[in-house]
């Protein structure tokens, strides 16, 4: 059974703060996918990381994917109050649609 | 471009009914997917549709099932409901199957009394 650990599942910080989330896994995943969900709405994807040791950056947001293809992470520089929200890794396996999720990290991020 | 949108937005049904959740894909999406949102599990997977041929089911009983259309409209049906089955219910769609990121729809918030 393939699991996805998500860390931590809480982070309250303050304006202007630097964090990090981690997914790690002991399965190997064909893609990693980060998603962000706003209370009352579906998830919102960030990033898809496909290549093991790719590093990918949106903005303030540093996703890197380890080199095994078991693990990655979530970097936020610099969190905002609009950066709050539930974070959701997602690993995916070859053709096939189905998604193993992360617990989520529920971020705050206070002004 | 109109996103994933999913019909009704809140149910509340009782035990025993059955209840059947609409989901519209965005235009040229072929493939949908279902989760099950709950806090105690987080999402989980139930199944996969793609071209109206189901392509993967998740661990959850019989009484879960779908259906994909023509269109690519994807219903889900929960039969026998349990208050278990008090969940938010997301549809996703892709353009093709492969998990490289999926377009979520806002879900069906159903709650079974």
């Amino acid at each position: 059974t393939q699991l996805l650990e998500q860390s931590p599942q809480f982070l309250s910080i303050q304006e202007g703060e630097n964090l990090t989330v981690y997914c790690n896994s002991s399965s190997v995943f064909s893609s990693l996918q980060w998603y962000r969900q706003e209370p009352g709405e579906g998830p919102v994807l960030l990033v898809t990381v496909v290549t093991g040791g790719e590093v990918k950056k949106l903005k303030r947001l540093t996703f890197q994917f380890g080199d095994a293809r078991k693990d990655s992470s979530l970097h936020i520089t610099a969190a905002q109050p609009g950066d709050t929200g539930l974070y959701l890794c997602a690993g995916g396996s070859g053709n096939t649609g189905k998604l193993i999720f992360g617990q989520g990290t529920t971020l705050q991020v206070k002004p | 471009k109109a996103g994933v949108t999913q019909t009704p937005r809140y149910l509340i049904k009782t035990r025993g009914q059955q209840v059947t959740l609409s989901c519209s894909p965005i235009s040229g999406h072929r493939s949908v997917s279902w989760y099950q949102q709950t806090p105690g599990q987080g999402l989980q997977f139930l199944f996969e549709y793609f071209s109206e041929t189901q392509r993967n089911k998740g661990n959850f009983p019989g009484r879960f099932s779908g259906r994909q259309f023509s269109n690519s409209r994807s219903e889900m049906n929960v039969s026998t409901l349990e208050l278990g089955d008090s969940a938010l219910y997301l549809c996703a769609s892709s353009t093709n199957t492969g998990g490289y990121g999926y377009t979520f729809g806002s879900g069906t918030r159903l709650t079974v009394v």
